[in-house]
């Protein structure tokens, strides 16, 4: 079965500096890859998504992530981080089992921001 | 207009209150789903709705029961609720049930709080 696992529960970084936040999934064939962000009492939304196109998939606000075959990750960067960046983000894998596909969510990263 | 919107965004209920919290999306979608997100525990997958008919229930106690009249609509009704219900209830939507690469679309939310 399909599977994401998120390093890190909180991620701080400073204003202007690099963002890493890191999934690695499992998956017995190519799957098909997510990253969702959601700021405090809002909904999620859809930062980026892979299937099984080009590996590097840029997404909305800056935001990219590699998927990596080998070694079975899809992390999620961008280059220098703004304070609006703050939020909770989900990796997401789609799931197949007998032609039935769901949506398996990561626990999340909480990703601080400081000025 | 956004793509999905639920009402209310907030909602306080007594144990012994009957509400409903509902869902409406304007994306021409054919799958909805209720998901329900509480603090430091992963987002748990409620219910999933196709052209108007359950195909998941997972294992959600009986005091909440969905209704989708129509691809358009997805209601939870909520009646005798525990205050360990309180949370971030979910809607979301897709264009069709499963497929590999398909997205989620995500409401906002509906906050509720039992006491």
């Amino acid at each position: 079965a399909q599977s994401v696992t998120q390093l890190d529960s909180h991620v701080s970084v400073s204003e202007g500096t690099p963002v890493l936040l890191r999934c690695n999934y499992s998956s017995s064939y190519s799957p098909s890859l997510f990253w969702y962000v959601q700021h405090p009492n809002k909904g999620l939304q859809l930062l980026l998504k892979y299937t099984s196109a080009a590996t590097l998939v840029k997404g909305i606000n800056g935001f990219e992530a590699e998927f990596k075959k080998s070694e079975t990750s899809f992390h999620l960067t961008k280059p220098s981080a703004h304070m609006s960046d703050a939020a909770e983000y989900f990796c997401v894998v789609i799931s197949s089992t007998s032609g039935t596909y769901k949506y398996i969510f990561g626990t999340g990263t909480r990703l601080k921001v400081l000025a | 207009e956004t793509g999905v919107t639920q009402t209310p965004r907030h909602l306080v209920m007594g144990m012994t209150n009957k509400k409903s919290l509902k869902c409406e999306q304007h994306l021409g979608h054919n799958a909805m789903y209720w998901y329900k997100q509480s603090a430091k525990k992963p987002l748990e997958l409620m219910f999933v709705y196709s052209l108007e008919e359950r195909v998941e229930n997972n294992s959600v106690p009986s005091r909440f029961s969905p209704e989708c009249p129509n691809s358009s609509h997805l209601f939870l009704h909520l009646h005798t609720l525990q205050p360990e219900d309180s949370a971030l209830y979910l809607c979301a939507s897709s264009q069709d049930l499963g497929g590999a690469t398909g997205e989620l679309f995500f409401g906002e939310g509906s906050r509720l709080t039992v006491l």
